[in-house]
């Protein structure tokens, strides 16, 4: 139980482009999802918590025009990277809490994504 | 930062022997948690320990908490090739929120 699927998985894009990433409960409903950025050999960065239902809650120093991000269902949020550039270029990954949770549970995390853009 | 520290960075052992990664925290927690990350994947939970907890265990990890020195440590016993992965700990961005920071990670290679 507690499956995330994060999808794509890798993608290439050209400078420019905007990339959406989906983070879905498969198996669970998902009132908070948590979005991460990781560089090479390095931890998890959190960027932003999505809540079902209302506005995502960003990190100091993360831009949210740049990364937009939408959980409309308790089952699926999404990150939209607009206007990607090659610094933007990193291993994104998400996280959820089922409904009911509180702080002392686990997260459950997805198996993220690769952006690379050129 | 708030960022836990953990040391060693990276440790590279023999199958069969015991690994140990520490993690020093700076908030007050509530509970501490170990996660694994192979390489390119998402992370895996692991073991979750309770403030009030000292030690846990599950199958061959073990998992020891002192709060006085904002410390845990993780002990693999009878490594395996497979344990090669990224560990992290986690602890919460304050005491009782759902908002958690990950460590600096440590990077374990289990030589067959």
């Amino acid at each position: 139980g507690a499956v995330v699927s994060q999808h794509p998985s890798w993608v290439i894009c050209k400078s420019g482009t905007s990339v959406k990433i989906e983070c879905r409960s498969l198996d669970f409903q998902a009132t908070t999802m948590f979005w991460y950025r990781q560089f090479p050999k390095q931890s998890l960065m959190l960027m932003a918590t999505s809540n079902e239902g209302s506005k995502a809650t960003y990190e100091q120093g993360v831009e949210k025009d740049k990364f937009l991000i939408n959980h409309a269902s308790l089952t699926l949020s999404t990150l939209t990277v607009t206007s990607a550039h090659p610094e933007d270029s990193s291993f994104y990954i998400c996280s959820a809490y089922g409904t009911g949770y509180h702080s002392n549970q686990p997260q459950h995390f997805g198996d993220g994504t690769r952006l690379s853009i050129l | 930062s708030q960022q836990g520290e953990e040391d060693p960075q990276a440790l590279s052992i023999q199958e069969g022997e015991n690994a140990t990664m520490n993690c020093s925290y700076k908030t007050s927690i509530n509970n501490l948690q170990w996660y694994r990350q192979n390489s390119g994947r998402g992370l895996v939970h692991l073991i979750l320990i309770r403030s009030n907890e000292r030690e846990k265990h599950s199958g061959r990890l073990r998992v020891t908490l002192d709060t006085s020195k904002k410390s845990s440590s993780l002990l693999i016993t009878a490594s395996r090739a497979a344990d090669t992965a990224s560990y992290f700990c986690a602890t919460p961005l304050t005491s009782g929120t759902y908002k958690y920071i990950f460590g600096t990670g440590t990077r374990l290679k289990v030589l067959a």
